[in-house]
């Protein structure tokens, strides 16, 4: 079956360090790629997508290359800034599907 | 804010009960998807909608039901609630339910069951 299976959290981090948060896939045929953060209270909101192979999708300095050869699709970002702290989650759109498969989610802290 | 409202954001209740939580799409939006969110489970897809037609199912148990009303809005109905019902229910929409739609969700209802 599908499934997404993402770092295990909770990843603490000093202001202006470098993120990593890695993500690979179990998926048939071509998934489209997704990033969504889900901010303390509130809902989960689109970061970036990828819908093929090479594709690099990119939001608010956060960057996520899909990579086929090694079902991959890891969140980075070069300077984490303490408003970046949140829940980021991996999910899968498999061709054809309209259901969303989200990896467990990774707990992101930001310290000043 | 996606544009996407649900109500009520909190809800309270005991086991054996029922509930029902409420989403508005955004407007144009014709497609509604339900998720639950557990602390065990994760992140797992209920049900679809579009256009008032139920249009894919997941991990949706048989005490849980849902429909979509001709004015788009949704309910989600949970019925002989158990102590792991206890969860965030998101509400999404897409323009049309299409995989290459994003999907806006809504803030969530909590709900604890005791």
């Amino acid at each position: 079956g599908n499934s997404v299976t993402q770092m295990e959290g909770p990843v603490t981090l000093s202001e202006e360090a470098f993120l990593t948060i890695n993500c690979t896939y179990t998926a048939t045929g071509y998934p489209s790629l997704f990033w969504y953060v889900q901010y303390p209270g509130e809902g989960l909101q689109l970061l970036l997508k990828a819908t093929k192979a090479d594709d690099k999708g990119s939001n608010k300095g956060f960057e996520a290359t899909y990579r086929k050869e090694t079902t991959s699709f890891h969140l980075e970002k070069g300077s984490v800034q303490v408003s970046d702290s949140a829940v980021y989650f991996c999910a899968l759109l498999r061709g054809g599907s309209e259901k969303l498969v989200f990896g467990k989610g990774t707990k992101l802290t930001v310290n000043p | 804010d996606s544009g996407v409202t649900q109500t009520p954001k909190h809800l309270i209740t005991a086991t054996g009960q029922r509930v029902t939580l409420r989403c508005s799409p955004r407007s144009g939006d014709l497609s509604v998807y339900w998720y639950q969110q557990s602390l065990d489970q994760g992140l797992q897809f209920l049900i679809q909608y579009y256009n008032g037609e139920e249009r894919a199912k997941g991990n949706i148990l048989e005490r849980f039901s849902a429909q979509q009303f001709p004015d788009l809005h949704s309910e989600l109905n949970l019925s002989s609630l158990e102590l792991g019902d206890s969860a965030l229910y998101f509400c999404a929409s897409s323009l049309s339910g299409a995989s290459e739609n994003e999907q806006f969700f809504g803030p969530g209802t909590r709900l604890t069951v005791l």
